[in-house]
């Protein structure tokens, strides 16, 4: 069973534009939900996270808006630049012994053409 | 190093053959986890340990794969006779359990580019 699910697949946006990456989860006990950001030949490292006590949150131009009800959550990237584009990883993970590990979506490659 | 540091960063090998990957974590990190993403695609979890506890070992493909973490640091993944679709990146990642086990960054290495011919 597939625990996160991220959609779109791959996603194109023109310079100035809003991309936005959703995210769906199964299992109430996660608590804690990050956003990775991956460069070609390279790992993923952390953009953003939330926990389930606040609906939203900002760093920059980067927003997650969090959905506890609906169990989605998705990022928001405003005024979008070619540097953008990459790999988005939306990941979610508890602290009881069953689901304490981190659980990936698939993925979402994103291009901003200039 | 202040990262994860993993080697080597790529590795050629013909089928049939046995290759080990080596990952650093971030030293104090209890958590080690192990990744492969194949070209374009997304991150399979392969295993994960988190201190004195038992691996989790569910996302081994094959009994053609192990893992083991020395003293709670270095971690080596080793795959054995080694098939052309193994080929892929070997990511690993560490980070650290927060006070009141509240969940602590993963950090990543670069990856180890595994090719099979």
């Amino acid at each position: 069973q597939q625990q996160v699910k991220q959609s779109p697949q791959s996603l194109i946006v023109q310079k100035g534009g809003i991309s936005i990456i959703n995210c769906a989860y199964e299992n109430t006990a996660f608590d804690y939900f990050p956003w990775y950001q991956q460069f070609p030949g390279k790992g993923p490292a952390l953009l953003i996270a939330i926990r389930p006590d606040v609906s939203e949150k900002k760093e920059g131009r980067f927003t997650i808006s969090f959905n506890k009800s609906a169990k989605q959550f998705s990022l928001h990237i405003m005024d979008s630049q070619p540097g953008d584009s990459a790999t988005y990883f939306c990941a979610a993970k508890g602290t009881n012994i069953h689901f304490n590990k981190f659980y990936f979506g698939s993925g979402t490659k994103l291009n901003v053409k200039p | 190093g202040a990262g994860v540091s993993q080697s080597p960063s790529n590795k050629v090998t013909e089928k049939g053959k046995d290759v080990e990957l080596r990952c650093d974590p971030i030293s104090g990190h209890t958590a080690l986890y192990w990744y492969r993403q194949s070209l374009g695609q997304g991150l399979e979890f392969l295993i994960y340990f988190q201190g004195n506890s038992a691996p989790d070992k569910s996302g081994l493909p094959s009994d053609r794969f192990s893992a083991e973490r020395t003293g709670g640091s270095v971690s080596t993944l080793t795959i054995q006779r080694t098939q052309q679709e193994d080929s892929a990146v070997y990511l690993c990642a560490s980070s650290l359990r927060l006070q009141g086990a509240r969940t602590g960054e993963l950090f990543f290495g670069e990856g180890s580019r595994l090719t099979v011919l």
